[in-house]
């Protein structure tokens, strides 16, 4: 069952800026629930990039940014470099799912 | 720095029972949630539960309920996870997590530990 849907690839050339939305419903992300965003580099776990919608852990560029608006996110990487080139996950938390958090469907970057 | 360092590969047959481990360390292991995330291959995250190392309190997704069991040994600070009757469909990475707080991030995960049901 998908909860929150995802494009499942994104692209763009070294420096451009690419965008991706995590669409929820009025359960989710529409309800006001945190939306958190990880990267994960082929062959490894992932990795924390944005947590609370918008705020940046230590060490993660400001290249990286996401924003809330009604029942979608969006996760924006500017000056996209080779080393973005990975999948990327939205989660939140679903209050009809028995107290459940999900994740999204994945997004593929990939850097032309 | 915060690690957590999981139990090696597995391959089970189906029916069998699964047991994974996760060792904390780097800060103190009650303070904070252990989540489990599990994986399979070409897919995205799957989360299965949590489990509070301080009360012993779980919480487990619907899916996985009547089949998986978080404890922990805090003497040791060592999360554990096991799964029952396996499937071919369980056949995926599982990845334990450190969450931040009530709907918090995840913000440390474990290597992760592949685990393969074949008959």
């Amino acid at each position: 069952q998908t909860v929150l849907t995802q494009p499942p690839s994104v692209s763009g050339a070294p420096g451009q800026r690419v965008t991706i939305s995590c669409t929820g419903s009025s359960s989710n992300i529409g309800a006001g629930y945190d939306v958190h965003w990880y990267q994960q580099l082929p062959g490894t776990a992932p990795k924390l990039l944005i947590s609370a919608t918008s705020n940046r852990p230590s060490g993660v560029p400001d290249r990286f940014s996401g924003s809330k608006s009604g029942t979608s996110a969006s996760l924006a990487i500017t000056g996209l470099q080779a080393d973005d080139e990975a999948d990327y996950y939205c989660q939140s938390y679903d209050d009809r799912l028995s107290g459940s958090r999900v994740f999204g469907t994945g997004t593929k970057v990939t850097v032309l | 720095q915060v690690q957590l360092v999981q139990s090696g590969a597995e391959v089970k047959k189906p029916g069998a029972s699964l047991k994974v481990s996760c060792k904390a360390s780097g800060y103190t292991f009650t303070t904070y949630d252990i989540h489990w995330v599990r994986q399979a291959t070409g897919q995205g995250p799957e989360w299965m539960g949590w489990m509070n190392p301080k009360s012993g309190n779980t919480g487990y997704a619907r899916k996985f309920q009547g089949r998986v069991t978080f404890t922990r040994d805090t003497s040791i600070t060592t999360a554990y996870m096991e799964l029952s009757s396996l499937r071919s469909e369980d056949t995926a990475v599982y990845y334990c997590t450190r969450g931040q707080g009530f709907l918090g991030s995840l913000d440390h995960w474990g290597q992760g530990t592949l685990v393969t049901v074949y008959s």
